[in-house]
């Protein structure tokens, strides 16, 4: 157990909908990642918060928007879905050590119809 | 542009035996590399990391190889046990613009180990 939650574990949705999916932290982990992995694809970085502002951008599309809360969790907003949409999404935190650790939650599977 | 390639998609290896998954960088600003394994249905988990001034680090039955000037490294898992069996991230980190410390993840490779 990596001490970061996701919710929900599942998730299945309609094109065209949003969804909000929620991340908590490990206890003391200022920075929070988001990413995404496709079928059979490896892990796209999304964005970054640390200690509530946004720190980085990776790829992640317009539809799409993070934020991170005062009490260190965050939640990914994904708007106007579309199939190609359906991937892992996972979350992860950092004490931003020098090699640049992260730990991951079990990840949220969303699946657009 | 793929700054962290990992060829193989796939391995498998005899129970006992040495199972080596390889990596390939392009970046020469990554100053440290890590390994993380995967589980299905579970998130990756932090195994091995290697300095970009070292060339080995081991841990148990996991030992990290780092080839600075071919921009190269391999994980070597030895003996392999079925327990193994998972996919293999390699992850390289660099300081990104905003002073942000982030990870460039391979495409995994699966292991599988066989009894």
């Amino acid at each position: 157990d990596s001490g970061v939650t996701q919710t929900p574990k599942h998730l299945i949705t309609a094109t065209g909908q949003r969804v909000t999916l929620r991340c908590s932290p490990r206890s003391g982990d200022l920075s929070v990642y988001w990413y995404q992995q496709s079928l059979d694809q490896g892990l796209q970085f999304l964005i970054q918060y640390y200690n509530g502002e946004e720190r980085a951008k990776g790829n992640i599309l317009e539809r799409f928007s993070a934020q991170q809360f005062p009490d260190l969790h965050s939640e990914l907003n994904l708007s106007s879905l579309e199939l190609g949409d359906s991937a892992l999404y996972f979350c992860a935190s950092s004490k931003e050590d020098r090699r640049g650790t992260q730990y991951f939650g079990p990840g949220t599977r969303l699946l657009v119809l | 542009d793929q700054q962290v390639k990992q060829n193989s998609p796939s391995l498998s290896v005899q129970e006992g035996r040495i199972s080596i998954l390889n990596c390939d960088y392009t970046n020469s600003m990554f100053d440290y590399f890590l390994w993380y394994k995967k589980y299905p249905a579970e998130g990756p988990t932090f195994l091995i990391s290697i300095s970009s001034i070292k060339d080995k680090n081991e841990d148990g039955r996991f030992t990290v190889f780092l080839n600075k000037s071919a921009k190269h490294l391999s994980l070597h898992i030895v003996p392999s046990q079925p327990g193994d069996s998972a996919v293999y991230f390699c992850a390289a980190s660099s300081i990104s613009s905003g002073s942000a410390r982030q990870l460039t993840f391979g495409s995994g490779t699966q292991l599988t180990v066989l009894p």
